[in-house]
């Protein structure tokens, strides 16, 4: 079964340092991988996407993500984080076949320190 | 301006009763889902719908039910059958199904529904 797993539950940085969270997914054919953000009690914004092409997919706010097939990898990458940038964020991929699906990871919580 | 919308932002529920969240899209979207997220669950899918009058059930689809009479609306009834309703639910629209071609959701802000 398809699975998506973030390593991290929650990771602290100082502002302005580099940021990357890690997500590893579990599925068969090349996936449609995504990344969220959710600030409390708010819904989900798309940060960004990969669907094929090239693996180096750059998404709003500055984020940036890798797929890397040969490790099962689309750990998100930041080069400077903002104070703004605490929320919590989901890694997703999509589930093909006849029941199409988003599968979440569990999320990683980011703080951000002065 | 187009989007989601999610109705109420908070709900208290007495225990027997059933409630109704509501999810309207003006995106044109075909594809309709119901996630429910508990602290460090993640997202889990409740039902999903491609067409008008059509929907399938996800996950965890028991003490739920939906109906999608009209492509905006995909209204997600808490039955009293759910055991432990209290959790942050978000609705969410595609153009197409995603996982099966290049499309994405977009999330609406979510009701937090609260059993008291």
């Amino acid at each position: 079964a398809q699975s998506v797993t973030q390593p991290d539950i929650h990771i602290t940085v100082s502002e302005g340092a580099s940021l990357e969270l890690r997500c590893n997914y579990s599925y068969g054919a090349t996936p449609y991988l995504f990344w969220y953000v959710q600030s409390p009690g708010q819904g989900l914004q798309l940060l960004l996407k990969y669907f094929s092409g090239d693996t180096l997919v750059q998404g709003i706010k500055g984020f940036e993500a890798e797929f890397k097939r040969s490790q099962s990898s689309f750990n998100l990458r930041k080069p400077s984080v903002h104070w703004s940038d605490a929320a919590e964020y989901f890694c997703a991929v999509g589930k093909g076949g006849s029941q199409g699906n988003l599968i979440f990871g569990k999320g990683t919580k980011l703080s951000v320190k002065p | 301006d187009g989007g989601i919308t999610q109705s109420p932002k908070y709900l208290f529920r007495k225990e027997g009763q059933n409630v109704t969240l509501s999810c309207e899209q003006n995106l044109n979207h075909d594809a309709m889902y119901w996630y429910r997220q508990d602290p460090g669950q993640g997202l889990r899918l409740i039902y999903y719908s491609q067409i008008v009058n059509d929907f399938q059930k996800g996950d965890i689809a028991e003490g739920y039910s939906v109906s999608r009479e009209k492509k905006e609306s995909f209204p997600l009834t808490v039955t009293s059958a759910q055991k432990n309703p209290t959790a942050f639910y978000l609705c969410a629209s595609s153009i197409g199904i995603v996982g099966q071609g290049e499309t994405e959701a977009f999330f609406g802000q979510g009701t937090r529904l609260t059993v008291v």
